[in-house]
């Protein structure tokens, strides 16, 4: 079973709107989520990430939002530009390891 | 110079035979992890490795086994390689130390794409 979920593949925004990338998890034992952005021939890149005990992060036009009671986590950029076009993974971390959602494919158009 | 390099970056290769990809890393973390990511399905642990004399299976090892050279060098290798192996395969390190708490933020190197015909 998919511990770590992420429900939309692919979404579309303009640029200088917001986009909101939602992530669902299933153990309310992890203890922190964090989000990678992977570019095309890259490796990912970690970008935020949140303590289960705060219910937000924010760093820059980045923000994670938690919701424990829901197991929800979301990403806001704000004001999304071109170059944020890439793929976003969440990922929770329980001890020693990483458990990776599926991805959203996030295009900013002009 | 990048931190965690990958070779090859690109392999094409034929079922059953077998294929190693390597993984260096200059940060001089412990932990070293091999990933895989198919689309639509994320990226999926397969090893992963706390130190040279510390291996551990991860998800999905099946058909994988890993070699723990030195600290900075942790390789993947298919025995005998088959077509659902294809996909793109991801190496990363982290500094945290074994057993303690806090976030494992995981540093990833460029990636190889592996085509078994």
């Amino acid at each position: 079973d998919q511990q770590v979920k992420q429900n939309s593949p692919s979404l579309s925004v303009q640029e200088g709107r917001i986009s909101i990338l939602n992530c669902d998890y299933t153990n309310s034992m992890f203890d922190y989520f964090l989000w990678y952005k992977k570019y095309p021939a890259e490796g990912p890149t970690f970008l935020i990430s949140i303590s289960s005990i705060k219910d937000k992060n924010e760093d820059g036009r980045f923000t994670v939002f938690l919701n424990k009671s829901a197991k929800h986590l979301s990403l806001h950029i704000v004001p999304s530009q071109p170059g944020d076009s890439a793929v976003y993974f969440c990922a929770a971390s329980p001890p020693d390891k990483l458990i990776f959602g599926t991805g959203t494919r996030l295009q900013v158009f002009p | 110079d990048a931190d965690v390099t990958q070779t090859p970056r690109n392999r094409i290769t034929k079922t059953g035979k077998r294929i190693m990809l390597e993984c260096s890393q200059t940060k001089g973390h412990d932990r070293m992890y091999w990933y895989r990511q198919d689309p639509g399905l994320g990226l999926r642990l397969i090893y992963y490795s706390f130190d040279v004399k510390d291996i551990n299976k991860g998800e999905i090892s099946d058909g994988y086994s890993v070699s723990r050279q030195a600290q900075a060098k942790f390789s993947l290798s298919l025995e005998s390689a088959i077509p659902n192996q294809t996909a793109l395969y991801f190496c990363a390190t982290s500094d945290r130390p074994p057993g303690t708490g806090g976030e494992d933020t995981q540093y990833f190197g460029p990636g190889t794409r592996l085509t078994v015909l």
